[in-house]
């Protein structure tokens, strides 16, 4: 079946610092990609999707490129800020395929410290 | 629209009871999940729906949880003889066809006691 695997955490970096979250997937159809940020306290949101090969989301200073040949949709920030000391999840659903449910991989802590 | 809606937000149980828990999805949209969460994970699938149907329930949930969505609108979760091990915040997202990117409910935490 479909999977999504993204780095374990916490991951505790330092303002300012160069943000990279790894996530690759596994899926038989044509996946869109998501990136979902829960921050404490808060209920999931999305933070940015791409839905076709080659595609990049990016919001709030945020980007992932869709990858097809690596099967992957690495998160990247190039200067993080307290503020987004969350919790992040990446995420996908096939379409294409009777099995077009949304899943998501078990997320990755980031602390940000000032 | 105020987005999805999920109602109680809090339900303290004792073991045994049953509880029923409710969600308002965005009104255009015809895709339904439960999702549940516990601490330190990802949300986990529990099941779906387009409109009033159910597409698939995970392998994983026991026959004491059941889902409908009478009319493709709001969609009730109902958990039987409850366990202290479906101690979860439990969430229920929409979106609009396949795809599509879903929005989360607050979620509803539930804790047995």
């Amino acid at each position: 079946g479909n999977s999504v695997t993204q780095m374990e955490g916490p991951v505790t970096l330092s303002e300012e610092a160069f943000l990279t979250i790894n996530c690759t997937y596994t899926a038989t159809g044509y996946p869109s990609l998501f990136w979902y940020v829960q921050y404490p306290g808060e209920g999931l949101q999305l933070l940015l999707k791409a839905t076709k090969a080659d595609d990049k989301g990016s919001n709030k200073g945020f980007e992932a490129t869709y990858r097809k040949e690596t099967t992957s949709f690495h998160l990247e920030k190039g200067s993080v800020q307290v503020s987004d000391s969350a919790v992040y999840f990446c995420a996908l659903s096939d379409r294409g395929n009777r099995d077009d449910k949304i899943i998501f991989g078990k997320g990755t802590r980031l602390h940000i410290l000032p | 629209d105020t987005g999805v809606s999920q109602d109680p937000r809090h339900k303290i149980t004792k073991r045994g009871q049953n509880v029923t828990f409710r969600c308002d999805p965005i009104s255009e949209h015809n895709r339904l999940y439960w999702y549940r969460q516990t601490l330190g994970q990802g949300p986990e699938f529990l099941t779906y729906f387009q409109n009033e149907a159910q597409l698939e329930k995970s392998r994983l949930l026991s026959d004491r949880f059941s889902a409908e969505r009478p009319k493709g609108s709001f969609s009730t979760l109902e958990i039987q003889r409850t366990e202290q091990g479906d101690s979860a915040m439990y969430l229920c997202a929409s979106s609009f066809g396949t795809g599509t990117e879903a929005f989360f409910g607050q979620g509803t935490r539930l804790t047995v006691v």
